[in-house]
């Protein structure tokens, strides 16, 4: 079975803070994905990856950054954390390169609070 | 732009029922479609996938079925039991994006 593992459930970070997110899947898939998830707005992706040191915009890019430095391991960096930056983050992963239109496999999903 | 949504927000009925989730979609030109299940506080588990030449897939109790030309997709569960109880979402596949629904929340009464 696939895994996707993300290195907190919960954290608890102050306005301003620079927040790393671990994102690590042990299937060796090409394609990783950060997304958030508010009530109401469904998932929106922040960034994703197709390839190690490659990345691409999703929709809601700004004030996050991301790296991929291994091909099993995606972080998602908030530069200096805002208040709106409160939500669940879900980090998932896919199997082919160059596309996301195969089957994705989530991690259980970090709840981000900002003070 | 590609919009997805799913109504009801929310569904309540009793155990034992067969029930169907509904899905809409505003391009018809897409991949894929993507049913996931989703429990309380945590991750999404996928469910089906449609290919966009395929018209239904099953699972177990679960069918998934894709009209292109009318812009939806349902989610046929049978026999439904407590524990189908969580969020369904749907995503289309178009243009290397999955595009989400909002989710409908199902709850199955003992």
């Amino acid at each position: 079975d696939v895994k996707v593992t993300q290195s907190s459930r919960y954290l608890v970070k102050r306005t301003g803070e620079k927040v790393f997110l671990e994102c690590v899947q042990d299937m060796d898939h090409e394609n990783m994905f950060w997304y958030r998830q508010d009530p109401g707005l469904g998932l929106r992706l922040i960034y994703f990856s197709y390839d190690v040191k490659m990345k691409e915009k999703g929709d809601i890019p700004e004030g996050y950054s991301v790296s991929r430095e291994k091909k099993e391991r995606f972080s998602l960096i908030l530069e200096s954390a805002s208040t709106n930056q409160t939500s669940m983050y879900l980090c998932a992963s896919s199997l082919r390169a160059g596309g996301v239109t195969d089957t994705q496999y989530f991690g259980p999903g970090t709840r981000l609070t900002v003070l | 732009k590609q919009e997805v949504t799913q109504i009801p927000a929310a569904l309540s009925v009793p155990e034992g029922e067969n029930l169907v989730l509904n899905c809409s979609f505003t391009d018809s030109a897409i991949y894929n479609l993507q049913w996931f299940r989703q429990d309380p506080g945590k991750g999404l588990t996928s469910l089906l996938l449609i290919q966009s030449s395929q018209r239904e897939q099953t699972s177990g109790r679960l069918n998934a079925s894709l009209d292109k030309s009318s812009g939806r997709s349902t989610l046929y569960i049978a026999a439904s039991q407590p524990g189908d109880s969580a969020t369904y979402l749907c995503a289309s596949a178009s243009n290397y994006q999955l595009i989400w629904g909002a989710g409908t929340k199902l709850i199955i009464k003992p």
